[in-house]
Order: structure tokens, then C-alpha cells, then sequence
């Protein structure tokens, strides 16, 4: 089972918008709605973001969104703050070996 | 409050096996739908997940090191073990443990993690 594929990095200015893809097949994104989303700021754990997709766990700023079509998710970050800037990590689970699989990593910058 | 925290040694050396235990509060492992998993990250790559044990005692394994890893629980303790054999230097990372629940199908609290470096 290869990891999920997210680019390796996006930036945008305060208060763009970015997106994050993250590519997968029909075993993982495509047929379940178990993807989540992990932000990870630099020598810290990840922290859940958005959960079967487009849910927000409580505390999480309305800024964040998610979505599917397909085999591919995305988050999107709308009005990016300089406290957004960290790595990205998306997540799936498979229905072949493992049971689940993370993204690739992409590197959100501010700039 | 739901915590976790991962215990274990910081250096081993290569052919040795590594023991993981991650404490946690807040929850019960006994409880229907909960589950708690390993996840690794070598220095500067992305994360891979490893193991998951879930409130049956049903067990679940990266196809990749399966033969290498075996998960267990206590929960009186509130600990899952994870174990590894046969070290490497390619397994230097951070290990964390992290709590799945039904109510979000995702890795919703995570621990710290510890850093553990493969090394003679």
C-alpha cells in the first residue's frame, strides 16, 4: 500500500486561500469517507483537523474546511494566518493492508 | 481530559528489540468502538502508521513490518505495549501513540511522542 499523495508544498499570503490535495485510489479516499487531516508545526505531534472529511473537531477554527471528489481529498485554508504555517498530513483508511495510510506531507508556508 | 503518553528507550542498538508503552487517561480501552494505534516519523519524513488494537482485542498490522511488530493491551493499566524486533538504523523516528474513536474514525488525541534512535 504506497502513501497517499499530497504536493510537497503551498504558500499563500496572509488572508489567501490555499489548498492541499491528497491523491489516493479507489481502495482508500475513493471508497471511504474516513479521511482526516493532521497539522503538524515544527518538533510537535500532529493534531486532528478535520475528521470523515469535512468535519471539524471542536476548537478548530471555521477556516478550515474539507472535501472529496473521488480518489482525491483536500483541505483548504481559507484567510491563512501566520499560526498555519506547518506541515500537512492526510490520512485514510484502507480497506487493503495496512489499515490505514497517510499522505506525503505538504509543507504550508505564509509568506 | 484524554491524554496519552508514550514511554520507552531513547537509544537502542541495532538487533535488539525495542519496547513501546503508551499510558493513557480519559477513556477506556474496554470501552465499544475505542482503539488506540502506533504511528512513526523518521527525522524530517512523514508519518506511517504501524499498529492499531482496538476494544475486542483485535489486532491490525502494516503489511511492511508485521512480521517485526506485535501490539498488546492492558487495560487495568491503561497501556498498550508495542513491540519491535530487530531494530535498525532506518527505524530511528518518533513513535507516537494515539486514540481512535468510532465518533470520528480518525486519530483524534495523540501523545507527545518519544524519539528513538537505532544506533551501536
Amino acid at each position: 500500500q504506497s502513501a497517499l499523495t499530497q504536493p510537497p508544498s503551498v504558500s499563500g499570503s496572509p488572508g489567501q486561500s490555499v489548498t492541499i490535495s491528497c491523491t489516493g485510489t479507489s481502495s482508500d479516499v475513493g471508497s471511504y469517507n474516513r479521511v482526516s487531516w493532521y497539522q503538524q508545526p515544527p518538533g510537535t505531534a500532529p493534531k486532528l483537523m478535520i475528521y470523515e472529511v469535512s468535519n471539524r473537531p471542536s476548537g478548530v477554527p471555521d477556516r478550515f474546511s474539507g472535501s472529496k471528489s473521488g480518489n482525491t481529498a483536500s483541505l483548504t485554508i481559507s484567510g491563512l494566518q501566520a499560526e498555519d504555517e506547518a506541515d500537512y498530513y492526510c490520512s485514510s483508511y484502507t480497506s487493503s493492508s495496512p489499515l490505514y495510510v497517510f499522505g506525503t506531507g505538504t509543507k504550508v508556508t505564509v509568506l | 481530559q484524554v491524554t496519552l503518553r508514550e514511554s520507552g528507550p531513547a537509544l537502542v542498538k541495532p538487533t535488539q528489540t525495542l519496547t513501546l508503552t503508551c499510558t493513557f487517561s480519559g477513556f477506556s480501552l474496554s470501552t465499544s468502538g475505542m482503539c488506540v494505534s502506533w504511528i512513526r516519523q523518521p527525522p524530517g519524513k512523514a508519518l506511517e502508521w504501524l499498529a492499531l488494537i482496538d476494544w475486542d482485542d483485535d489486532k491490525y498490522y502494516s503489511t511492511s513490518l508485521k512480521t517485526r511488530l506485535t501490539i498488546s493491551k492492558d487495560t487495568s493499566k491503561n497501556q498498550v505495549v508495542l513491540t519491535m524486533t530487530n531494530m535498525d538504523p532506518v527505524d530511528t523516528a518518533t513513535y507516537y501513540c494515539a486514540r481512535i474513536s468510532l465518533s470520528s474514525n480518525a486519530f483524534d488525541i495523540w501523545g507527545q511522542g518519544t524519539m528513538v534512535t537505532v544506533s551501536s
